[in-house]
């Protein structure tokens, strides 16, 4: 099974922060990687797939790079409707989703 | 507009079963590959069970395997599991979601569901 790892678990921003996020497989998944927001008391919400392209709809200050086992998640400017969890999701063999990071307020 | 609505759950004791069911909308339901994710109460997502527009590929991860079955009824543009010999770790928000192709392989989940909890306990 591949495994997922997402860093940090919880991270402190203020609003215009650049923040990153990193996601890191078990084994080389190429680019079938997705990123998902996910606010409380409401179903994920797909922002990202293949890596690095943009859900429709999606605000481009969400941008996502890597392939292989290395993957980032990048908001450009932190707006207050992004404080938030965030999963990356694997989908190169079945479904896997790393543990989630928590985007709080600083 | 995508609508993907879970009803079913409920409390049932450790060892009997339940059924959920995703009623779907707004798009061409038969055109689409479908999955069950699961989120534990304040834990993170856990892909459960897919299955593809012909029910002619289905998967399910290893913690439900052998217990739970996906189906899907094209004509009623809806989703099902059955959870059989549910245990108390399957205690979870179950969600509805819908991939954006015909096939269950290689595609990640475009619209989700709001969610039917489930809770296992004596």
């Amino acid at each position: 099974d591949i495994q997922m790892t997402q860093s940090p678990s919880t991270l402190s921003a203020s609003v215009g922060d650049r923040v990153t996020i990193t996601c890191r497989a078990s084994q080389s998944i190429s680019s079938w990687l997705a990123w998902y927001q996910q606010k409380p008391g409401k179903a994920p919400k797909l922002l990202i797939y293949k890596a690095s392209s943009l859900e429709s709809g999606v605000p481009s200050r969400f941008s996502g790079s890597g392939s292989g086992t290395e993957f980032t998640l990048t908001i450009s400017s932190l707006q207050p409707d992004d404080f938030a969890t965030y999963y990356c999701q694997q989908y190169n063999s079945l479904w896997t989703f790393g543990q989630g990071t928590k985007v709080e307020i600083k | 507009e995508v609508q993907l609505v879970e009803s079913g759950g409920g409390l049932v004791q450790p060892g009997r079963s339940l059924r959920l069911s995703c009623a779907a909308s707004g798009f061409t339901f038969d055109d689409y590959a479908m999955h069950w994710v699961r989120q534990a109460p304040g834990k993170g997502l856990e892909w459960v069970s897919g299955i593809s527009w012909n029910s002619g590929s289905i998967g399910y991860a290893d913690s439900v395997k052998g217990r739970f079955t996906i189906s899907r009824d094209n004509a009623k543009n809806s989703l099902y599991l059955q959870m059989n010999s549910l245990r108390a770790e399957d205690t979870a928000l179950y969600y509805c979601a819908k991939a954006p192709s015909i096939t269950i392989f290689s595609q990640p989940f475009d619209y989700w569901g709001q969610g039917t909890l489930v809770t296992v306990s004596s």
